[in-house]
């Protein structure tokens, strides 16, 4: 299946913990990437692989994987998260085809 | 550093081409894939096209497949992407970004470029 589907929005209270998921078959192949996108600005990669963070980005951010279901978990997040998020991986039928899930955005209140 | 600097974009009619550019800088451009990842008016993101480090291997997006090409000069250290047959809902703004996803994760990303296609 080459569809990756994510909630369209998630709001979480100031310092709280929020998890947006990403749910697509080809995430039982291939892990989720997931980026940030602030209005006006490229996206920034926050989470690859099983749980790698790049350099620069705050250890509030975590990933997960189970089944077809990657996470990105921000625990304590903070107004600076408010953004859109998006995974991302690799269609898992041996075409090369990339799929980007259709983002979340999130609001922190 | 790594640095990414799309250019090239640009109003265009549809039926007519474009060829965008990606200057890179701050890494060993030759040993990684590239991308390209394209974001209509207020929509999410859309992959296009990668090409890995040599240029030998290129995939598309079915959407673009047969009208868009992505090439590399690693001598120059520029990705590139010719885009034909333009059409309205091509417009976009067009991001190059380092890695293809599988592979290696897209960790890095130019400023983008705005492709608009309107008559």
């Amino acid at each position: 299946s080459s569809e990756l589907t994510q909630d369209p929005a998630v709001s979480v209270a100031l310092g709280q913990t929020v998890r947006i998921t990403c749910q697509g078959d080809s995430l039982r192949t291939y892990y989720a990437s997931w980026y940030q996108q602030k209005p006006g600005q490229a996206p920034v990669l926050v989470i690859y692989g099983k749980n790698n963070r790049p350099s620069g980005i705050p250890d509030r951010f975590s990933g997960s994987s189970s089944g077809n279901t990657a996470s990105l978990t921000i625990t304590g997040a903070q107004a600076e998260d408010e953004a859109d998020y998006y995974c991302n991986s690799r269609d898992s039928s041996g075409t090369h085809i990339v799929m980007f899930g259709g983002g979340t955005k999130l609001t922190v209140l | 550093e790594v640095q990414l600097l799309e250019s090239g974009g640009g109003l265009e009619q549809p039926g007519g081409s474009l060829r965008l550019s990606c200057a890179a800088s701050g890494f060993t451009f030759s040993s990684y894939a590239m991308s390209w990842v394209r974001q209509a008016p207020g929509k999410g993101l859309e992959w296009v096209s990668a090409i890995s480090g040599s240029g030998g291997s290129t995939y598309y997006a079915d959407s673009v497949k047969g009208r868009f090409t992505i090439s590399r000069d690693n001598s120059k250290k520029t990705l590139y992407l010719q885009m034909n047959s333009l059409r309205v809902e091509d417009t976009a703004v067009y991001y190059c970004a380092k890695g293809y996803p599988g592979d290696s994760p897209l960790d890095y990303w130019g400023q983008g470029t705005l492709v608009t296609v309107s008559s």
